[in-house]
C-alpha cells in the first residue's frame, strides 16, 4: 500500500506570490495535519482536517488556509509568501478513531519549499 | 513556539553504544512519542507511551516517561551506523487534534 503522499517534492517562489501544496493519505485515513518544520528546528502544528471538517490549527496567520477533499486528499494553501515561510512543509494522516491525530502519525516526505 | 526541549541537541557515539536522549515538556498530556527523521525529510513514528505507563520498549528502544517531572528519555542500545538520524519528541495533547514536538537531538553513530 502506497504511504502518504505529497507534490511538489520541491517548489521555489518569489515574495508575494501564493503556493498549492498537497497531500493524499494513506488508503482509509480519514484525518490529515499539516506541520511546518524550518530548518534545524522541530515541526510545528498548522492544520489537522478530519472527515472535511477543520479540527484543529495552530499559530499560523490568516495567510495560511487549507481544505480536505471527500476522497480524503487535502491541500495547504499559503498567500503573500513572506522569507519566513521557506520551510519543509509535512502532511501526515491518521487513522484514529473519530479523527483524533494525537496519536501515532504517518508522515509524507514533505514538499521543500524556498521564497526568494 | 515548541513546547518540548530535547537535550542533548547533538550527540555523537560509536557503533555499538548506546544513545540516551532526553525530552521536557510544560503542559499535561495525553502520551508522549518519539519520532525519527533522516536528512530532513519525512518523520517516521518509533514508539508511544502514555500518560499513565512509566516504561516501554521495542526492540532496541526503551523509553521511560516521569510526567511528575514532565520528562521522557529515549535509550537506543547497541547502536548501529543506520541510527544516525535526527531524533524528535512529541507531546499528544488531550484534545486529541495535535502533536507539539521538540526541536530534536542529532545522532551520528560512527561506524
Amino acid at each position: 500500500d502506497a504511504g502518504v503522499t505529497q507534490s511538489p517534492t520541491h517548489l521555489i517562489k518569489t515574495r508575494g506570490q501564493h503556493v498549492t501544496l498537497r497531500c493524499s493519505p494513506i488508503s482509509g485515513h480519514k484525518s490529515v495535519s499539516w506541520y511546518q518544520q524550518v530548518l534545524g528546528q522541530g515541526p510545528q502544528f498548522i492544520f489537522q482536517y478530519y472527515e472535511k471538517e477543520e479540527r484543529g490549527r495552530g499559530n499560523f496567520p490568516d495567510r495560511f488556509s487549507a481544505r480536505q477533499f471527500p476522497n480524503y486528499s487535502s491541500e495547504l494553501n499559503v498567500n503573500a509568501l513572506l522569507l519566513g515561510d521557506s520551510a519543509l512543509y509535512l502532511c501526515a494522516s491518521s487513522g484514529g478513531l473519530s479523527g483524533r491525530t494525537n496519536e501515532k502519525l504517518f508522515f509524507g516526505s514533505g514538499t521543500q519549499l524556498s521564497v526568494l | 513556539s515548541q513546547q518540548g526541549e530535547e537535550d542533548p541537541q547533538a550527540l555523537s557515539i560509536q557503533e555499538g553504544e548506546n544513545a540516551t536522549m532526553n525530552c521536557s515538556y510544560k503542559t499535561s498530556i495525553n502520551n508522549l512519542q518519539w519520532y525519527r527523521q533522516n536528512s530532513g525529510r519525512g518523520l517516521v513514528h518509533l514508539i508511544l507511551i502514555r500518560s499513565n505507563e512509566r516504561e516501554k520498549h521495542s526492540g532496541r528502544l526503551r523509553v521511560t516517561l516521569d510526567t511528575s517531572k514532565k520528562s521522557s528519555s529515549l535509550l537506543i542500545t547497541a547502536s548501529r551506523a543506520a541510527d544516525t538520524a535526527s531524533y524528535f519528541c512529541a507531546q499528544g495533547n488531550n484534545a486529541g487534534n495535535m502533536l507539539t514536538f521538540g526541536g530534536g537531538t542529532r545522532l551520528m553513530v560512527k561506524p
